[in-house]
This record gives C-alpha cells, structure tokens and sequence, in this order.
C-alpha cells in the first residue's frame, strides 16, 4: 500500500524559513516523479513544486519561484521542500503527492495527509 | 494559463439521487483531466481521470466541456470534487464543486 508522511510543519515569521519533509513508501520511489501541493485555509489547491523521477526535471509555480526549492533522496526515499523568504500568503496546508509517471506529468494518483505551514508575526 | 471552471459551486442532493457535476477548461486540454474528491480534515484523494467509470463515478467529455456523474449517491459521497487539467503547463484546478445531503 502507497504511504506518504509529510512533516516538518510549523508556525514561523514572516522572511523566515522552513523545510518539509516527505517519506515514502509501498512504491519504488526512484520510479516516480512527486510534487508538492498547497491549499490555504478554506481556499482551493494549487501545484507548488515538482520533481521528475531522478531529480533532472523540476517545476515551481510563479508564487514561489526563487524563494522554494524541491529535492529528492532516493536512496533514503524523501522528497523535501525547501522554503526560503516566506510571506503570510504562503500559509496552507503542504501535500506530498505521488505522480503517475516517472516524469512530470502532474497527474497524480496519491497524497500525503498534509502539513500545516503558518507564516504569522 | 487555463482556468478550470467548476459548477455549480454546490450541490443539494439526497441520497440514491443522481449529481452532475461540470468543469469547463478555458481552452482545449484535450482528455488530460482527472477529478479528485476531498472530505473534510482528509487529503484529496484520486477519483477518476479522463473518460471512464469507477463504480459509481462516472467522467465524460473531452477538449473544454467535462461531466462528473454519481449514479446514486451514498452517505461517503458527500465531499468536495475538484477537477484539475494535466494538458498545458502550469497544471490548474478548478474551484470545487461541495455536494452536500439535501
């Protein structure tokens, strides 16, 4: 069965800093690329970040380009996000989720249970 | 890039009825789009993805005009749909269309 743990979550300044984590398992995860998905509270979801399957290829939405950068560590199966100069509207809850391929294909087939970013003063 | 339009933005309907749900893209996407349903405090989770049925879920429709149907719905049914196009990059969701127990 597909698992994904998302973690590292939290309340932090705005300007400041933060990286989420994402561990995975039940599926070959060097197989498949993997994305990090956003939903601010009580908003609609929106595709962040994206990494192809060996971490060749990577996408960023224009709201976070230069502030967030995506990783992988397959040998330790985690995908992380780096976040850098955050701002109040980057508040949401963070998903780790699964594509269907091994590039980016943004169809995705499973998600983690999300982790809550709060960027307040 | 594409906006997805979702209507209506909720829906009254009373278990065993039928709900039709629309999406409509801003220009084609051809058959690259998914639907996904969302409970409250839970994760989306992956429903249906072009032209087919599961179940009772059933998606229709190609180029700009897609369809969501729930043949009967049952209590579980009760959730958030949100369409999403994997066509053109950036990918984009629609709003969500909230099917609610009449």
């Amino acid at each position: 069965e597909v698992h994904l743990v998302d973690s590292g979550g939290g309340l932090v300044q705005p300007g400041g800093s933060l990286r989420l984590s994402c561990s995975g398992s039940g599926f070959t995860f060097s197989d498949y690329a993997m994305h990090w998905v956003r939903q601010a509270p009580g908003k609609g979801l929106e595709y962040v970040s994206s990494i192809s399957s060996i971490g060749g290829s990577t996408y960023y939405a224009d709201s976070v380009k230069g502030r967030f950068t995506i990783s992988r560590d397959n040998s330790k199966n985690t995908l992380y996000l780096q976040m850098s100069s955050l701002r109040v509207e980057d508040t949401a809850v963070y998903y780790c989720v699964k594509d269907s391929s091994d590039y980016i294909r943004f169809l995705s087939d499973y998600w983690g249970q999300g982790t809550l970013v709060t960027v307040s003063s | 890039e594409i906006v997805m339009t979702q209507s209506p933005a909720s829906l009254s309907v009373s278990p065993g009825e039928r709900a039709t749900l629309s999406c409509r893209a801003s220009q084609s996407v051809s058959s690259n789009l998914v639907w996904y349903q969302q409970k409250p405090g839970q994760a989306p989770r992956l429903l249906i993805y072009g032209a087919s049925t599961t179940g009772r879920f059933s998606g229709s429709g190609s180029g700009t005009e897609f369809t969501l149907t729930i043949s009967s719905l049952q209590s579980e049914d009760f959730a958030v749909y949100y369409c999403q196009q994997y066509n053109t990059w950036p990918p984009t969701f629609g709003q969500g269309t909230k099917v609610e127990i009449k």
